[in-house]
């Protein structure tokens, strides 16, 4: 079985900072995803990438920037933290081109913005 | 705008009930997941249903596309099986996205 690890675990940052979330998975996917989950919310698509140095804009990418520079690897950029922003930052992944393709998700990053 | 919407918001069992979880989708999808995410842990995929009846262990999904909705059957419940229950649809907008609901938050008490 393969996993997909997201650091870190927790992130606290300050107003106006830059901050990077990486995520990593070994089960060789394709498809890589950001979501944002905020309670009461659900989860909402930042961005996600069908294959290397893809990048396709989700609902929520403004404020955001991504990178896949790798197969296995998808970061994820807040260009500019906001002020008590908090929320959790969730990565997937699933293997193909199909949309039938089961996700695979990550613990998370807790995000709080001091 | 797209959107999922999930009923009820939250549910209390005792061991041993059934529920029925539903989720109704703002447009025709040819997608339907659900997922299960215990308090703390990770968002793991329970069953992919775009269409009929699908059933894994005590779980049974029905989906009705010219309805647009779908709904997860807990048969039996366990205390293990609180947490919350999410549904999710393809994005119409092409590419592979998918679209979530808010979710049903399941509590089951001895």
């Amino acid at each position: 079985g393969g996993i997909i690890t997201q650091t870190p675990k927790f992130l606290i940052g300050q107003e106006g900072q830059k901050l990077t979330l990486k995520c990593q998975q070994n089960f060789n996917h394709d498809t890589m995803y950001w979501y944002r989950q905020d309670s009461g919310k659900g989860l909402r698509l930042i961005y996600y990438s069908i294959t290397e140095n893809d990048l396709q804009k989700g609902d929520l990418s403004e404020g955001y920037d991504a990178s896949r520079e790798k197969k296995s690897s998808f970061s994820l950029t807040v260009t500019s933290a906001q002020k008590n922003e908090m929320a959790v930052f969730l990565c997937a992944s699933s293997m193909g081109g199909l949309p039938n393709e089961r996700l695979f998700f990550g613990h998370g990053t807790k995000l709080s913005v001091l | 705008e797209q959107q999922v919407q999930q009923s009820p918001a939250s549910l209390v069992l005792q061991e041993g009930e059934n529920a029925e979880l539903q989720c109704s989708f703002s447009i025709f999808t040819n997608q339907v997941q659900w997922f299960y995410q215990r308090p703390g842990g990770r968002l793991v995929s329970l069953l992919y249903n775009p269409s009929g009846t699908k059933q894994s262990g005590r779980l049974t999904s029905t989906t009705v596309i010219k309805e647009r909705r779908s709904s997860l059957h807990i048969s039996s419940s366990q205390i293990t099986d609180s947490g919350t229950y999410l549904c999710a649809m393809e994005s119409d907008q092409g590419g592979r996205a998918l679209i979530f609901g808010t979710g049903t938050t399941v509590s089951v008490s001895p």
